[in-house]
């Protein structure tokens, strides 16, 4: 079944504490992001990844790294999380092709994120 | 850049009739995707419909159509036999052609369908 799957579902921890969230899909997509949903202002991007080693930031990256080391994983990292980060996180994918047309994204289930 | 606004924050409709959310965005590009995504008390994102810019046939999917006037920006959400499963929260998002990164989210209607 293609999918993308996202570990944690739900995650609460404490300001400071160094954190990641994985991310992986299983349909040999290059393009994959992180968005970040909050309550009145729909899903906004962290960042996103073009292929292998190709990654760059999105509209609110501040507090995020990531990473790219495989096609099929994109893991988020929150390396001192605070209560500001508190949120829904979701990871999708989609085909890319330069020059191409781009593709529909797939969403990961998501992952509840609290920072105490 | 691009945005997204959704007007409705809340909808309701009675079952079996039909409702509409509406959509504008605000573009340059000639040449882009509108998606209409909805998330359920499960949170997952679910693609519900998509329409390509330079398609002038409105796209449907069952009971869900749109209605897409690319002159007037404007990309609302048919949703015809309200089901109560239809209940959600829905998205409208824009994605560029030019730019596949640049894919932008309204704020989102929430549904709620009467028995």
């Amino acid at each position: 079944e293609a999918q993308v799957t996202q570990n944690p579902r739900y995650l609460i921890t404490v300001t400071g504490k160094k954190l990641t969230v994985t991310c992986s899909q299983n349909m040999n997509h290059e393009y994959m992001s992180w968005y970040r949903q909050d309550p009145g202002l729909g899903l906004r991007q962290i960042y996103y990844s073009m292929n292998v080693e190709v990654t760059d930031k999105g509209d609110v990256p501040e507090g995020y790294k990531v990473s790219r080391k495989e096609k099929r994983n994109f893991p988020l990292i929150l390396e001192s999380p605070s209560p500001n980060q508190t949120s829904l996180y979701f990871c999708a994918s989609s085909s890319y092709f330069v020059g191409a047309s781009t593709d529909t994204q797939y969403f990961g289930p998501g992952t509840r994120l609290t920072v105490l | 850049a691009q945005t997204v606004t959704q007007s409705q924050p809340e909808m309701s409709v009675q079952e079996a009739e039909t409702v509409t959310l509406s959509c504008t965005y605000d573009t340059s590009e000639s040449d882009y995707y509108l998606f209409w995504y909805k998330q359920p008390p499960s949170r997952q994102m679910i693609l519900v419909i998509r329409q390509e810019a330079y398609k002038q046939q409105n796209a449907t999917e069952n009971r869900f159509s749109v209605n897409f006037q690319k002159a007037a920006k404007s990309f609302s959400l048919k949703i015809s036999d309200s089901q109560l499963g239809d209940a959600a929260m829905y998205f409208c998002a824009y994605r560029s052609r030019a730019n596949n990164n640049d894919m932008r989210f309204g704020a989102g209607t929430r549904l709620t369908v009467k028995p």
